[in-house]
């Protein structure tokens, strides 16, 4: 069965520590990974993705994601937190198109000072 | 460039009364959905178009209908609202082309009592 399982509900971290968020999945085929933020009462922006090639992948905001097939893992992580990067933080996979798309549960993030 | 946009942003049903949720895109998408996401649950897929014309049920389409006259709009009909329908709604939309992601509207927060 697909599925994707973010393990932290919510993390609090300080300004300017490091992050990782931590994203596993299921699926049967080769899937195309992404990581979305939702800001309070905002709709979901696309953080990055994965769909081959580099298991590296660089986002947007500072953010960097790595693709690790053997573990079926695929862990959000920045180097130095802001406090503007509080927010929800939405793992995906999926297939080709977004009917095809599981999303995990969500972790909140706090950011204190 | 407007993106996906939901009306309204909220609203407050009473029990057995109708509504529809309205989405449209200025991005040319041929694919288009709904979602609806509940507290500590991820994205739930309710329906889903791949183009004007043409709808599918996604994972939880009981007590929803849609339709897709054209390429811009994909308005979400409750005809019988229950409290089970309390929920955030998000519409999306992308190319469908391989290796492009999903953009999100700012949701609807939806309320029956």
């Amino acid at each position: 069965a697909q599925s994707v399982t973010q393990p932290d509900i919510h993390i609090t971290v300080s300004e300017g520590a490091s992050l990782e968020l931590r994203c596993n999945y299921s699926y049967g085929a080769t899937p195309y990974l992404f990581w979305y933020v939702q800001s309070p009462g905002q709709g979901l922006q696309l953080l990055l993705k994965y769909f081959s090639g580099d298991t590296l992948v660089q986002g947007i905001k500072g953010f960097e994601a790595e693709f690790k097939r053997s573990q079926s893992s695929f862990n959000l992580r920045k180097p130095s937190v802001h406090w503007s990067d509080a927010a929800e933080y939405f793992c995906a996979v999926g297939g080709r198109t977004g009917n095809q798309f599981y999303f995990g549960t969500g972790t909140s993030l706090t950011v204190i000072p | 460039n407007a993106g996906v946009t939901q009306t309204p942003k909220f609203r407050i049903l009473k029990i057995g009364q109708s509504m529809t949720l309205q989405c449209t895109q200025d991005m040319n998408h041929n694919y288009m959905y709904w979602y609806r996401q509940d507290p500590g649950m991820g994205l739930k897929l309710i329906y889903y178009s791949v183009g004007a014309g043409i709808t599918d049920k996604g994972e939880v389409p009981n007590g929803y209908n849609v339709s897709r006259s054209t390429t811009e709009d994909f308005p979400l009909r409750l005809e019988l609202a229950a409290p089970s329908q309390t929920s955030v709604y998000f519409c999306a939309s992308e190319t469908g082309r391989q290796n492009t992601e999903a953009f999100f509207g700012q949701g609807t927060r939806l309320t029956v009592v």
